[in-house]
């Protein structure tokens, strides 16, 4: 299986919101709910903040939602804050050899 | 304190070997599944591999398959990544994440680079 597919970059103001999106095939976000979503400062580990799709772990604020349709998934930040800036990963299931794969990445600027 | 440390990294020449250690505290170790996801510089996160709580089961990457073999000791709270044959394409940070499909706990990564 190939990597997730997720837009290199996006942006928005303080306050705003902004929904990235993360494509897969029917193999892989089409067929389970294992979908997750990470977040990256630079120079830091990735931090779970979406699990199974559209579950926010404890801590996470809700400022962060997930849904999912069909092959694509999409990560949603509200009331955009300059420490959400970073790069955002997500990452699912592929069954078989691939086991898990994840997305390119997107990088999130707050204007 | 619940965490994750890696340690082993370094600099190596193509088709050397390398062993990465992952030592895990602060929560029940043997319990939890673990993973190897690698990051090369710049680049995006890639799976490496698996091992489930006791050990005996373990999944690669078809990148690594062959090459890497990871293990787990449980009585010292770590697993593994013993990596042969390393290629130029193998430098990369090596984190540790504890979960089966699902990371909820990293390490801060250790770093590998090859080049001859």
């Amino acid at each position: 299986q190939s990597a997730l597919t997720q837009p290199a970059s996006v942006s928005g103001s303080p306050g705003q919101t902004i929904t990235m999106s993360c494509t897969g095939t029917m193999s892989d976000v089409g067929s389970y709910n294992v979908l997750s979503w990470y977040q990256q400062h630079p120079g830091m580990a990735p931090k779970l903040i979406i699990h199974e799709a559209n579950k926010r772990p404890s801590g996470i604020s809700d400022r962060f939602s997930g849904s999912k349709s069909g092959n694509t998934a999409s990560l949603t930040i509200s009331g955009l804050q300059a420490d959400d800036e970073a790069e955002y990963f997500c990452s699912a299931y592929a069954g078989g050899s691939q086991f898990v794969i994840f997305g390119g990445g997107t990088k999130l600027t707050v204007l | 304190e619940v965490k994750l440390e890696e340690s082993g990294g370094g600099l190596k020449k193509p088709g050397e070997s390398l062993r990465l250690s992952c030592a895990g505290s602060g929560f029940p170790f043997s319990t939890f599944e673990m993973n190897w996801v690698r990051q090369a510089p710049g680049k995006g996160l890639e799976w490496v591999s698996y091992i489930n709580s006791r050990g005996d089961t373990t999944y690669y990457a078809d990148s690594v398959k062959g090459r890497f073999t990871m293990s787990r000791d449980n009585a010292q709270n770590s697993v593994y990544l013993h990596m042969n044959n390393l290629r130029v394409d193998d430098g990369a940070l090596y984190y540790c994440a504890r979960g089966g499909l699902v990371y909820n706990l990293w390490g801060q990564g250790t770093l590998v680079t090859v080049s001859s």
